[in-house]
């Protein structure tokens, strides 16, 4: 299984383009990369998946490079409701997908 | 139409008492996956279901922890003999399909408080 790493925390301000890098260096030919919001005392909301080049959604972008051993989401004009923890996940093994510890964003006024 | 839910949102037990923790997932959703997540930590896998038949129980923590999905729909996890260790938010989730990289809609979590 793909081990992830992605920044403990993050800070921006409203309006700004959040870019979150998650790194794989291990990522196998059939894994999808994976991005995944949780606010607190919800569960985790999907927000995008990808396998290689851009993904566009109405949420995010994901952008993946060539060699696919890392990717960038990518968040427009973030606002105070942004603020969230973000997942980085790989591909699945074994009947289960695995969740780091993922990226704390904070988003100032 | 109605997402997963789950309940009790919040349980407070006392240690050694035996608690039962319930998903609804979304209707005609294959797969279901039960998650236990500590605060300031990223979910963990504890559990998955596919229909009624559970393929994979490799994350529950100990023989304490029993998970049922019966008639393929809700499903219960039971932690007997609750541990203070046990605290935790409970997370369920269902996808449509059985591929595990297909989207998981989760629940909004039990929150379990052992005294």
């Amino acid at each position: 299984l793909a081990k992830t790493t992605q920044p403990i925390s993050m800070d921006s301000y409203e309006g700004q383009e959040v870019n979150i890098t998650c790194s794989h260096n291990n990522i196998a030919t059939n894994d999808y990369i994976t991005w995944y919001q949780q606010f607190p005392s919800q569960g985790p909301r999907f927000i995008i998946q990808g396998y290689k080049t851009k993904v566009t959604n109405e949420v995010a972008s994901l952008f993946i490079p060539a060699d696919r051993k890392s990717s960038t989401l990518s968040l427009p004009r973030v606002s105070l409701s942004d603020t969230a923890v973000y997942y980085c996940l790989v591909g699945a093994r074994d009947d289960k997908i695995i969740f780091g510890k993922g990226t704390r964003l904070h988003i100032l006024p | 139409g109605a997402g997963v839910s789950q309940s009790p949102r919040y349980k407070v037990a006392k240690r050694g008492q035996d608690v039962a923790l319930r998903c609804d997932p979304i209707s005609g959703h294959v797969s279901l996956f039960w998650y236990q997540q500590a605060l300031g930590q990223g979910p963990e896998f504890l559990t998955y279901f596919q229909n009624e038949a559970q393929l994979d129980k490799s994350g529950l923590p100990s023989d304490r922890f029993f998970a049922e999905r019966p008639e393929g729909s809700v499903s219960t996890l039971k932690i007997q003999r609750t541990q203070q260790e046990d605290s935790a938010v409970y997370l369920c989730a269902s996808s449509l399909l059985v591929a595990l990289q297909e989207t998981q809609y989760f629940g909004p979590g039990t929150r379990l408080l052992v005294l």
